[in-house]
């Protein structure tokens, strides 16, 4: 079973709507939860990286949040653009593994025009 | 990133061929990664390194081998391709650390490796 799950796959919104991802994981106790934006054909690039005792952290028109009593996470963009289409992947460090980075499959988002 | 680049961009091979993807960072990081990147799975970490001359197994180190003789270098190795190697392999680096800190991994773009 996958230590970190991610919802939903795929997405597709139109342009200029927000959505929310979400992130559920087992891994305990970890170090800090990260999300990565990773466009078609690149490599993951950091968006936001959050302590255990951090509710949330915004970079511009995204903003990560963090419940660690229930173990999720969101991910919410603004105001989409056609640019936020790529794959929002969320990794969490395990402090039981040696914060080893534990990634999720990842969610595929399609902004529409 | 500029500051970290992989080659060949995309790999076409046959079993039983060795393989030799290279890594190639300009900020002196200490550490480098190995991850390979398959439909509908995380990222999996194959191997990694502390320093130069430092390396050390990760997730999935089976059929790989890693060397690092110099910090900004890298290059992994399939000894005897096989098709379930087939993948996209990400290279990373961070500086000092991303697995006990929380600094941030930088990712090359990838490699795309076909093993027919």
């Amino acid at each position: 079973k996958n230590q970190v799950e991610q919802s939903p796959q795929s997405l597709i919104i139109l342009e200029g709507k927000n959505c929310t991802l979400q992130c559920n994981y087992t891994v305990s106790p970890f170090s800090n939860l990260r999300w990565y934006k990773q466009d078609t054909g690149r490599g993951p690039v950091s968006l936001t990286i959050m302590t255990f005792s951090e509710n949330t952290k915004s970079n511009g028109r995204y903003t990560a949040t963090l419940d660690a009593d229930t173990k999720q996470s969101s991910l919410h963009i603004t105001a989409s653009q056609l640019s936020d289409s790529a794959s929002y992947i969320c990794v969490v460090s395990a402090e039981e593994y040696g914060n080893k980075l534990v990634f999720g499959a990842g969610t595929i988002l399609r902004v529409k025009s | 990133d500029a500051g970290i680049t992989q080659s060949p961009r995309y790999k076409i091979t046959e079993t039983g061929r060795q393989v030799t993807l290279m890594c190639h960072q300009t900020w002196s990081h200490s550490y480098m990664f190995w991850y390979r990147q398959d439909l509908g799975h995380g990222l999996r970490l194959i191997y990694y390194s502390a320093a130069a001359d430092i390396t050390d197994k990760g997730e999935v180190p089976d059929g790989y081998v890693v060397s690092r003789s110099k910090t900004e270098n890298f290059p992994l190795t399939l000894e005897s391709a096989t098709r379930s190697q087939t993948s996209v392999y990400f290279c990373a680096s961070s500086e000092p650390t991303s697995l006990r800190s929380n600094e941030k991994l930088f990712f090359g773009s990838g490699t795309q490796l076909s093993v027919l």
